[in-house]
Order: structure tokens, then C-alpha cells, then sequence
């Protein structure tokens, strides 16, 4: 079953707004992370934030992680046109292990 | 660096044929993973290598599927028999896994797989 479970499906916003995404998991974590996926290419990683941390900023990119409910969210300030893509958060539960993804968010940034 | 690198992009084949995809990982990196991606189940784990080793193939959905890493710089996820529900985008993808160290995984461009 996947782990994660993105918050909404899909989005839409006009250019310069902020997206916000959320995530929620279901099991322990040891790290959480944000990829991004253009239509037809692989997938980019965002940014990475540790089971100790609680918030993490990487240029318009800002994750927040809250433990104790089990969710993550990430916000693109300022967004662009090239933001538009699926974003999937992906947990893992420790050391090596393989990510267990979400179904992700499919954002449109509308010009 | 050329990232991960994997062939075929695209493969259209008949069911019942075996079908091989190949990984070449990022040099350096000694963590493996193999994923799959279709509309109706997302993103999944199928299998994934440490130091060229399989640690977790309970993704693997049957025995149909199978795959090795012969050596740190290659990597093949066979399928045998293909079906048609096989049709999917296979990822490969690599990291550096030191310890309880946890690095961000390079992706593939994915292998897109047909069978009819």
C-alpha cells in the first residue's frame, strides 16, 4: 500500500502564487523527501528532511515535518511557469532502504 | 557525471517474450533501486541492491520478474514471461547509503515498457 499520500491530487494556480502541497504517512519514518516529476522524464529530487527536523528551506522551496500527525508539507513561493509538474513525497524507513512513494500532486502553474 | 543511464528508453514487445532492462548506476554510488510507475499504483519499490548485494525484493510482483547486479556498475531487471499488464515505466535509480546515512536518490529517465 503507499506510504505516502499526497494532498490534493491537483492543483492550479496563476504564476507568482504560492503551491502548497501536503503530505500524509502512515508507519515510522526515518526521512522524508520531495521529488519532482516533469511530464515523460524521471524523477528530481527537492529536498530531503531528517525524522529530527521540523522545517527546511532549499531557494523557493520550504518542507515542514510534523512527526507526531505523520504529514509533511511542501511550499513553492513565487511559483513559475517550469514548477509545473507532479510532486511526490517519499518516506523511508531507514539507512538504505527503498522510498515508498505517495500518488502525488500534479501542479499547473497557469501563466 | 552522466547520472544513471538506462536502455532501452522505450521497448514495445509481444507477450509471452522476455524482455531485459539495464541500469548503469552513478559511479561511485553502492545503493540500487528498480521501480515501477503505471496510473493505477503509482510508484513502487520492486527491488533494490547494497554493495551489489539484493537486500529487499519483496516488491518483486512474481516470479516472472528477476534481477541482478553483477558488479557495482550494472544492473538488469528481467521479465519472463511478459503481460501485458507488465506495461509500465520502470526507473532505476541510484545513491551513496554510508551507514545510517541517508543521500537523495539519482533516477533514470526510466525504461517505458509495451506489451502487447
Amino acid at each position: 500500500s503507499q506510504q505516502g499520500e499526497e494532498d490534493p491530487q491537483a492543483l492550479s494556480i496563476q504564476e507568482g502564487e504560492n503551491a502548497t502541497m501536503n503530505c500524509s504517512y502512515k508507519t515510522s519514518i526515518n526521512n522524508l523527501q520531495w521529488y519532482r516529476q516533469n511530464s515523460g522524464r524521471g524523477l528530481v529530487h527537492l529536498i530531503l528532511i531528517r525524522s529530527n527536523e521540523r522545517e527546511k528551506h532549499s531557494g523557493r522551496l520550504r518542507v515542514t515535518l510534523d512527526t507526531s500527525k505523520k504529514s509533511s508539507s511542501l511550499l513553492i513561493t513565487a511559483s513559475r511557469a517550469a514548477d509545473t509538474a507532479s510532486y511526490f513525497c517519499a518516506t523511508r524507513r531507514g539507512g538504505a532502504d527503498g522510498l515508498t512513494f505517495g500518488k502525488g500532486t500534479h501542479l499547473i502553474i497557469q501563466p | 557525471d552522466a547520472g544513471v543511464i538506462q536502455s532501452p528508453r522505450h521497448e514495445v514487445t509481444e507477450m509471452g517474450q522476455e524482455v531485459t532492462l539495464r541500469c548503469k548506476p552513478i559511479s561511485g554510488h553502492n545503493s540500487l533501486f528498480w521501480y515501477r510507475q503505471t496510473m493505477m499504483r503509482g510508484l513502487e519499490l520492486l527491488i533494490y541492491f547494497n554493495n551489489n548485494v539484493p537486500i529487499d525484493d519483496s516488491g518483486m510482483p512474481e516470479d516472472r520478474f528477476s534481477a541482478k547486479m553483477p558488479n557495482a556498475s550494472f544492473s538488469t531487471l528481467k521479465i519472463q514471461p511478459s503481460e501485458p499488464r507488465d506495461s509500465a515505466v520502470y526507473f532505476c535509480a541510484s545513491s551513496l547509503a554510508l551507514g545510517q546515512s541517508y543521500n537523495e536518490q539519482f533516477f533514470g529517465p526510466g525504461t517505458r515498457l509495451t506489451v502487447l
